[in-house]
């Protein structure tokens, strides 16, 4: 099973600034097969980002996502307000896809 | 744009089964390049895939809960569905189904694209 570790745990950020969260997996991702998502507070977790860099369909340009084999990122720049929330990252390396354990986005 | 939306109890008793559905509109399970999935989220696991199965019948679950996973898919009622048996305190989770991409030749699965909201069920006597 591949491992994925997301930190740091949470991240505090003032709107309009810019955060930066971190996934590792424990081994390379084939194909850079990696996918983000968003989970606001009672709602179902939301794509954002898959293939470690390209936007789902209507997701603003400013959620951005990078990396390549074990370590990828992804950055929120101009933090709006309905951007706190939640952030998951999903391998789809191996066919028993993963989760990382989540980055909370919190306002400053 | 597909909608999935889950049913079914919110408490099961130990040792029974948990019988869930996801009704699908805005598309057609027949039409749809998809397999169709469950997903569930508790404190202690976090995000943990269950399953997802296709059309044609070609099924992949998660290792760790296969022996107690049955999925269906009911084409005229636009549905499908999980079953999971002999559950316990650990199964109680808030339980989604999902779309899961698959590539052309339906042989390899990608991410999710589409979620329900989301149905607890909590595993108590």
């Amino acid at each position: 099973e591949i491992v994925l570790t997301q930190s740091p745990g949470t991240v505090s950020v003032s709107p309009g600034e810019t955060a930066t969260l971190s996934c590792r997996a424990s081994q390379i991702l084939n194909n850079d097969y990696l996918a983000w998502y968003q989970q606001r507070g009672g709602q179902a977790p939301r794509l954002l980002i898959y293939g470690a860099s390209t936007r789902a369909d209507d997701i603003a340009d400013r959620f951005s996502g990078s990396g390549t084999g074990t370590d990828f990122t992804l950055t929120i720049t101009g933090l709006e307000p309905e951007d706190f929330a939640m952030y998951y990252c999903q391998q789809y390396s191996d066919m028993l896809r993963t989760f990382g354990q989540g980055t909370k986005v919190e306002m400053k | 744009q597909l909608q999935l939306q889950e049913s079914g109890p919110g408490l099961v008793k130990p040792s029974e089964t948990l019988s869930l559905t996801c009704n699908v509109s805005g598309g057609s399970i027949t039409s749809s390049h998809y397999y169709w999935g469950w997903i569930r989220q508790s404190p202690g696991k976090g995000l943990e895939w269950i399953g997802s199965l296709s059309l044609g019948g070609n099924s992949h679950y998660n290792p760790s809960l296969r022996s107690r996973v049955t999925m269906s898919l009911d084409t005229p009622k636009n549905q499908f569905s999980l079953r999971l048996s002999l559950v316990t305190a650990a199964d109680t989770a808030v339980y989604y189904c999902v779309t899961d991409r698959t590539n052309y030749s339906w042989d390899r699965l990608y991410y999710f694209n589409f979620w329900g909201q989301g149905h607890l069920v909590t595993v108590s006597s």
